[in-house]
């Protein structure tokens, strides 16, 4: 079965120092997500993704978050100066095989990767 | 605005007991609500969903969860519980605006099964 794959599984930084967070997802899929879960928190949304260009970001994606789909299957978080409460797990997730989304795609999610910023 | 609430952060259960976690929303619009289970290490997978139709909605591993309008709740079920069903459990709501997705979650349920 097709699945979203995530690397690193773990990522320990400095802070201030750049990280990329690397996803493939499902093969087919057109539409890309992050979502983040600080530890004892909520998941929440960061940031979607649909033909080459941000959909919709959340507040929390700030100046110092980007993303790119840079060869056509893999997924890109980067975080130019990491802080400490970037420390978090961090969600990639794909939906949508067709050109016409419905709020009723089911997201497909990967098994994250931890960041620690020290 | 969409928000989810799910109340108890964490049960337990008997092996064989009824499991019951409890979900209430809030939306604006009809809603679409998912339930999603994490198992320790692994991601998001999906258990079940709601988007129109009949309103008991039946998932993956004997997990069914029934949408109810007048509670604004879509509490997750399960008549027996098993071992492997320890994982933690988040309610979701999806705003589509715009042509695009986007996932609001609850803070999570951690469900423990005794032996």
């Amino acid at each position: 079965e097709p699945e979203v794959t995530q690397t690193p599984s773990h990522q320990v930084t400095q802070m201030g120092q750049e990280v990329i967070l690397r996803c493939v997802p499902i093969s087919n899929h057109l539409y890309f997500y992050w979502y983040r879960q600080i530890l004892g928190q909520k998941v929440e949304f960061l940031v979607s993704f649909y033909n080459n260009e941000i959909s919709e970001k959340s507040e929390i994606f700030d100046d110092q978050f980007s993303v790119e789909r840079p060869d056509g299957s893999n997924f890109t978080l980067k975080i130019r100066s990491t802080k400490l409460e970037d420390s978090a797990m961090y969600f990639c997730a794909s939906s949508g095989g067709v050109e016409a989304p419905s709020s009723t795609d089911t997201q497909y999610f990967g098994p994250g990767t931890r960041l620690t910023v020290l | 605005a969409q928000s989810v609430t799910q109340l108890g952060s964490h049960v337990s259960v008997s092996e064989g007991a009824l499991v019951l976690l409890r979900c209430n929303y809030s939306s604006s619009v009809p809603p679409y609500l998912f339930w999603y289970v994490q198992y320790p290490n692994q991601g998001l997978q999906l258990l079940l969903k709601y988007t129109t139709g009949a309103t008991l909605v039946k998932g993956i591993n004997g997990f069914e969860a029934e949408f109810k309008k007048s509670e604004t709740s879509f509490h997750l079920t399960k008549p027996s519980a098993h071992m492997s069903d320890a994982a933690e459990y988040f309610c979701a709501v999806t705003l589509f605006s715009g042509g695009y997705n986007k996932l609001i979650f609850g803070a999570g349920t951690r469900l423990a099964v005794h032996p």
